[in-house]
């Protein structure tokens, strides 16, 4: 069965300092993978997506994320986080019968310490 | 280009009362899909609606259904509201939903609050 497991629950970074949160998945194919973020009371946002291709993938706000097919992970990272960064970030993979049914994963909650 | 609506934003509703929640895709999408977020089960799909008709559906009960009318526009019904039902309620639409390179954006939500 797909699923994807985001094994940080909460993490907490310095503002400056970089970033990665972790994204495991499985999937029985060629996965397509996303990462969200989403703001208090917001919906979600797209940072990026992999389909294919060059497995970096540049994405906004300046994150990007790296598919590593041999360990199943789709890892985000950042560069220099910022304190508009806190937010809750979900990883996900595409629906296997359409582009509709995303499977989530449970997401990490990213804060920053000034 | 407008992105995807969803209206109200906040309902409060009581145990065994009916709720209608709306969500206007981006102009020129024609799958929309919704999904429910709460603290215990996180973001599940419900269903999703392609041309007025529903293409995919969840793992949820006969009381959570939907429509979409001719304009793309959806709405989903949740009947005999339970506690459990409170949660963030999401739409999201995409081009036409068939292939995974079809980005899905999502609009705001509806927070739901059953008492």
């Amino acid at each position: 069965a797909q699923s994807v497991t985001q094994p940080d629950i909460h993490i907490t970074v310095s503002e400056g300092a970089s970033l990665e949160l972790r994204c495991n998945y499985s999937y029985g194919a060629t996965p397509y993978l996303f990462w969200y973020v989403q703001s208090p009371g917001q919906g979600l946002q797209l940072l990026l997506k992999y389909f294919s291709g060059d497995t970096l993938v540049q994405g906004i706000k300046g994150f990007e994320a790296e598919f590593k097919r041999s360990q199943s992970s789709f890892n985000l990272r950042k560069p220099s986080v910022h304190w508009s960064d806190a937010a809750e970030y979900f990883c996900a993979v595409g629906g296997y019968s359409s582009a509709s049914k995303i499977i989530f994963g449970s997401g990490t909650r990213l804060s920053i310490r000034p | 280009k407008a992105g995807v609506t969803q209206t109200p934003r906040y309902l409060i509703k009581t145990r065994g009362q009916q709720v209608t929640l709306s969500c206007s895709p981006i102009s020129g999408h024609r799958s929309v899909s919704w999904y429910q977020q709460t603290p215990g089960q996180g973001l599940q799909f419900l269903f999703e609606y392609f041309s007025e008709t529903q293409r995919n559906k969840g793992n949820f009960p006969g009381r959570f259904s939907g429509r979409q009318f001719s304009n793309s526009r959806s709405e989903m019904n949740v009947s005999t509201l339970e506690l459990g039902d409170s949660a963030l309620y999401l739409c999201a639409s995409s081009l036409e939903g068939r292939e995974r390179t079809d980005t899905q954006y999502f609009g705001p939500g509806t927070r739901l609050t059953v008492l």
